[in-house]
């Protein structure tokens, strides 16, 4: 089975700070892992996934995560923060050796930006 | 076509009523599944079709709930009698079934049961 964890349901900063989304997963074989972002009133939009090959994964926008094995971590992060980052964002873990693409979410994080 | 299409965007149906809610995904696309996503949470798996085989249902929360996909196309989930408990955001995603894992969502179908 399968399950992720985001550490904090909200998350503020200020404009041009980096942002730090947490996520730890918990997979019985090696797993393949997402970061979505949600839009008020919109479906899940892929900023980039794991899928074994570089664990420094780098996605839209200039989001990046870096999977931590050790650390069963996923955490999504940026440098610097724009308003239009303000969003949900969803961490999710997949077991490709199924032949399925099922995604197993967190509850997800809300970041707000302030100016 | 070009994304996901879910219909209707929203719906409000009164206690006991039955509702359908459709999903177009990508042309082409094997894999569609169903999430329910209620206020402040994260999307919740209800069922998965691999073309027009329903390969697992065991996210549906109650014999109210049915999906459908006879032609391996266009999906329909169902729900009979409604509760107040099914008000949610329903999305569709779906994918190529080919196991690289990303799932294209749909804007979601946004049903209040009053």
């Amino acid at each position: 089975a399968q399950s992720v964890t985001q550490l904090g349901s909200h998350v503020s900063v200020s404009e041009g700070a980096l942002v730090l989304l947490r996520c730890n997963y918990s997979s019985s074989v090696p797993p393949y892992l997402f970061w979505y972002v949600q839009y008020p009133n919109q479906g899940l939009q892929l900023l980039l996934k794991y899928t074994s090959a570089a664990t420094l994964v780098k996605g839209i926008n200039g989001f990046e995560a870096e999977f931590k094995k050790s650390e069963t971590s996923f955490h999504l992060t940026k440098p610097s923060a724009h308003m239009s980052d303000a969003a949900e964002y969803f961490c999710a873990v997949s077991a490709p050796q199924g032949g399925s693409e099922k995604l197993v979410f967190g509850k997800g994080t809300k970041l707000t930006v302030n100016p | 076509g070009a994304g996901v299409s879910q219909s209707p965007r929203y719906k409000v149906a009164k206690r006991g009523q039955d509702v359908a809610l459709r999903c177009d995904p990508i042309s082409g696309h094997v894999s569609l599944f169903w999430y329910q996503q209620a206020l402040g949470q994260g999307p919740e798996f209800l069922t998965y079709f691999q073309n027009e085989a329903q390969l697992d249902k065991s996210g549906l929360p109650s014999d109210r709930f049915f999906a459908e996909r006879p032609e391996g196309s266009v999906s329909t989930l169902k729900i009979q009698r409604t509760q107040q408990e099914d008000s949610a955001v329903y999305l569709c995603a779906s994918g190529s079934g080919r196991g690289a894992g990303e799932l294209f969502f749909g804007e979601g179908s946004r049903l209040t049961v009053l």
